[in-house]
């Protein structure tokens, strides 16, 4: 079955620590994203792809970082520099950008005590 | 800058009547707009989407959307309601001639149709 992955679906970390995010797909998709999902606040884009080796910051890029080393791969790390980073993360692929609609993975619940 | 406004958090109807849920978009250029559903503790699905063409736009599950580019908005509509329609609904553009990579979302609309 072709889709996104994410993993692991529950996460918890004291503060200070890093954690990353994994995500993968295999719909041959080159462009990738990473949101962040508050209530009440819909979903704000972190970073995305658009090519293997390539990236932009989003709107809330700050105390998160990423990289785009392989085409069905694009991990995301918080950082500890992250004022909130309990969050629901989703990962999202689609075939290009402009026209082309998101897929997405079914999150991950991060929660730092 | 690019954005998206969703004037009601939430939304009721009943079963069998007509539903809309309002998104209107501000962009400098020429917009994409989206619509995804976000059924609970899942991740977001796509609906349906505005590239170019017939101003309205057929999707999945029986939703439609008009593009009025003069209102600058795209709501999304269903001529009858299911209970299984409820869900958080979220639109989406992308300003074509600036930055085609960017998404930017609302804030979600939550649906509830009740029996």
């Amino acid at each position: 079955d072709g889709g996104i992955t994410q993993s692991p679906k529950y996460l918890f970390r004291k503060e200070g620590q890093n954690v990353t995010l994994s995500c993968e797909q295999n719909l041959n998709h080159d462009a990738m994203y990473w949101y962040r999902q508050d209530p009440g606040q819909g979903l704000r884009l972190i970073y995305y792809s658009q090519i293997v080796n390539d990236f932009q910051k989003g709107d809330i890029a700050e105390g998160y970082s990423v990289s785009r080393e392989k085409k069905e791969s694009f991990p995301l790390t918080v950082t500890s520099a992250q004022k909130n980073p309990t969050a629901f993360y989703l990962c999202a692929s689609s075939l290009r950008t402009g026209g082309d609609e998101q897929y997405f993975g079914p999150g991950t619940r991060l929660t730092v005590t | 800058a690019q954005s998206v406004a969703q004037p009601e958090d939430q939304v009721n109807v009943a079963e069998g009547n007509p539903l809309t849920v309002k998104c209107t978009y501000s962009v400098s250029g020429n917009p994409y707009l989206f619509w995804y559903v976000q059924y609970p503790n899942r991740g977001l699905q796509f609906l349906l989407k505005y590239i170019t063409g017939d101003n309205l736009v057929k999707g999945s599950y029986g939703f439609e959307a008009e593009f009025n580019k003069s209102q600058t908005s795209f709501h999304l509509k269903k001529p009858s309601a299911l209970v299984s329609d409820s869900a958080l609904y979220f639109c989406a553009v992308r300003d074509i001639d600036t930055n085609a990579g960017k998404s930017t979302f609302g804030d979600g609309t939550t649906l509830t149709v009740k029996p």
